[in-house]
């Protein structure tokens, strides 16, 4: 079955440093992949998405690119702010049999803390 | 126009009692998804509705487990004779397939149960 790994959290960092945060995957179809974002006391929001190889998804200074030699979409920010406090979730729908439609597969989310 | 809505955003409510949770979607979205995330499971997709049929419910947890959708739109929730680990926060999204293209989903703000 399809599943999504992402690298252990909490991640504390202070503000304007480098963010990664890794996730790997397993589908047995042909993915797309996501990355979703919950700000406290919110829902969740698509951050960005990737639908083929090579993709790079991008959006407010947040990249992943869709590798699948080595089946990752890792999230990467050059600085993060304090406003990127939130969780940070990973996931894949991947479309089989011709269907177009497809349930999101969840990593288990990663807390990211920013400090002043 | 107005995001996908759920009511009530706080439940709590005795073992052994039924509860039902409702997800309005974006209006024009065909397809609905139920998800819940607890702290000891994560993000699990529960059922998806492609109009009022659902041809994926491989995620409900149990037969005390249903949802319907009526008139391709409002979606309930039904949880029978509830238990302690029913406690969870019960996510709706909802979405427009494009056939051959992966489609976002988009998040209600969730309905947290409680089971005492």
């Amino acid at each position: 079955g399809d599943s999504v790994t992402q690298m252990e959290g909490p991640v504390t960092l202070s503000e304007e440093a480098f963010l990664t945060i890794n996730c790997t995957y397993t589908a047995t179809g042909y993915p797309s992949l996501f990355w979703y974002v919950q700000y406290p006391g919110e829902g969740l929001q698509l951050l960005l998405k990737a639908t083929k190889a090579d993709d790079k998804g991008s959006n407010k200074g947040f990249e992943a690119t869709y590798r699948k030699e080595t089946t990752s979409f890792h999230l990467e920010k050059g600085s993060v702010q304090v406003s990127d406090s939130a969780v940070y979730f990973c996931a894949l729908i991947s479309y089989t049999g011709g269907t177009s439609y497809g349930k999101l597969t969840f990593g288990q989310g990663t807390i990211l803390t920013v400090h002043p | 126009g107005a995001g996908v809505s759920q009511s009530p955003s706080n439940k709590v409510t005795e073992k052994g009692k039924d509860v039902e949770l409702r997800c309005d979607p974006i209006s024009g979205h065909t397809a609905l998804y139920w998800y819940r995330q607890s702290l000891g499971q994560g993000l699990e997709f529960l059922i998806y509705f492609q109009g009022n049929s659902a041809p994926d419910k491989s995620g409900l947890p149990s037969d005390r487990f249903s949802a319907e959708r009526t008139g391709g739109s409002v979606s309930t929730l039904t949880i029978q004779r509830t238990q302690q680990e029913d406690s969870a926060v019960y996510l709706c999204a909802s979405s427009l397939p494009v056939p051959g293209k992966p489609y976002e989903q988009y998040f209600g703000p969730g309905t947290r149960l409680t089971v005492t």
